[in-house]
């Protein structure tokens, strides 16, 4: 499940679960949406990367969706591993603004055993 | 090579000294970055230098005073911080930089700062 607070977010999954991280961004004018994965004493890593000119896209087990409607993004990663325990953070950018990459509040995920 | 290296790992610094964060990258990227990250919290840009130039300041206090001096170096001189600006500081890179475009940013694993 999932809980917020004044805590970094976090969702528990059971390892071999799918799961769906989600993000609301900011600026209805970003364009430009890109998913890292931090894990603990490490810098930010690329996972998955979306324009707004598609809903979807699809990596090696994980896809993300976008929503521009309602300004929502989601990281779903398939079969979830013990390897995927990190914060994710979605980050936006809108073009003309160069390399300003403003990051989302993040999600803690916890792989059960 | 496709990393980029920060030294040193771990810093503990008075508010009277004056140090300095290393980041280096040899993967000919032309743009780079430091941002600060508190703990629990998503990183915040501070600088970005693009071929060499730096190109935004984000509002950052002059205590902070970042230098490029070739493309493949980005420092970060410190000098009479506070106990609130103790961080993991992330440096990044990125193929290109500038207004046009998007490039995928690369970061190291941070300096963790701790000021006393």
């Amino acid at each position: 499940g999932e809980s917020v607070g004044l805590h970094l977010p976090t969702l528990s999954v059971q390892e071999g679960d799918n799961s769906i991280i989600n993000c609301a961004y900011s600026n209805s004018a970003s364009d430009y949406f890109i998913w890292y994965k931090q894990e603990s004493g490490k810098g930010p890593q690329f996972i998955i990367d979306i324009r707004s000119n598609m809903d979807k896209r699809q990596g090696q087990r994980v896809t993300v969706l976008l929503n521009k409607t309602v300004k929502h993004l989601s990281l779903q990663i398939a079969a979830t591993q013990p390897g995927d325990s990190a914060v994710y953070f979605c980050a936006e950018n809108m073009e003309g603004y160069g390399q300003n990459f403003v990051f989302g509040p993040g999600t803690r995920l916890s792989v059960l055993p | 090579d496709t990393e980029v290296t920060q030294t040193p790992k771990h810093l503990v610094m008075g508010m009277t000294n004056k140090k300095s964060l290393k980041c280096e990258q040899h993967m000919g990227h032309r743009a780079m970055y430091w941002y600060k990250q508190k703990a629990k919290k998503p990183p915040e840009l501070m600088f970005v230098y693009s071929y060499e130039k730096l190109s935004i300041n984000e509002s950052v206090p002059s205590r902070f005073s970042p230098e490029c001096p070739n493309s493949s170096l980005l420092n970060l001189h410190l000098h009479a911080l506070q106990p609130e600006d103790s961080a993991l500081y992330l440096c990044a890179s990125s193929p290109q930089g500038g207004l046009a475009g998007r490039w995928t940013q690369y970061f190291g694993p941070g300096t963790r700062l701790l000021v006393l």
